[in-house]
């Protein structure tokens, strides 16, 4: 069965501050790989996805994730977080049979 | 407009009522979905519909009982609710083609009491 670890529960910054947000996946076929934002009392909104060619894929709001298949990882950096970054972060899987996974989230509070 | 919509936005009851949250997206899309997320913002996948079809189906108690009368409509309808039904119930949708992306609605805060 797939599974989504994402290592950071909490992450505290400071503004301006470099964020990196790990995620790992176990599934052994092909897969698709989102990241997911939710601002506080807000719905989940899609931040970036990677489904094929780049493994560098840039999203909204300055985000960007690098998916290293080797390693199973689809970690999401930003060079400098601002305030408006606070909110909760789910990375995603999904297989070719349909199947969404979601991870545990990563709660980014970023101080002003 | 809304892609994804849901009613009610909220929803406060006492355990043992039934009750109904309802779904609606305008997308076109062929797949809809309901999630849980408790209190410590897990979200846990309950159900998914392909063309009225359940596909999936997680480990939920019977007294869940998802509907969809229609591609574009998927309700839950929850009988006997517990305490620990409280929790905020999300809907999405994507297509199964592609990279199946999804798009939530959202969620109602059910609370039991």
């Amino acid at each position: 069965a797939q599974s989504v670890s994402q290592h950071n529960h909490h992450v505290i910054l400071s503004e301006a501050a470099s964020l990196e947000l790990g995620c790992n996946y176990s599934y052994g076929g092909t897969v698709n790989l989102f990241w997911y934002v939710q601002y506080p009392g807000q719905h989940l909104q899609l931040l970036l996805k990677y489904f094929s060619g780049d493994p560098l894929v840039k999203g909204i709001k300055g985000f960007e994730a690098e998916f290293i298949k080797s390693k199973f990882s689809f970690n999401l950096r930003k060079p400098s977080v601002q305030w408006s970054d606070t909110a909760e972060y789910f990375c995603a899987v999904n297989t070719n049979a349909g199947k969404s996974t979601f991870g545990d989230g990563t709660t980014l509070t970023v101080k002003p | 407009d809304t892609a994804v919509s849901q009613t009610p936005k909220y929803l406060v009851t006492q355990m043992g009522n039934d009750k109904s949250i309802k779904c609606e997206q305008n997308l076109g899309h062929d797949t809809m979905y309901w999630y849980k997320q408790d209190s410590k913002k897990f979200l846990k996948i309950m159900f998914s519909y392909n063309n009225k079809e359940l596909i999936i189906n997680e480990t939920v108690p019977n007294r869940f009982s998802p509907k969809s009368p229609d591609k574009a409509h998927l309700n839950l309808h929850i009988n006997s609710l517990e305490l620990g039904d409280s929790a905020v119930y999300f809907c999405a949708s994507s297509t199964r083609q592609g990279t199946y992306e999804q798009y939530f609605g959202p969620g109602t805060r059910l609370t039991v009491t």
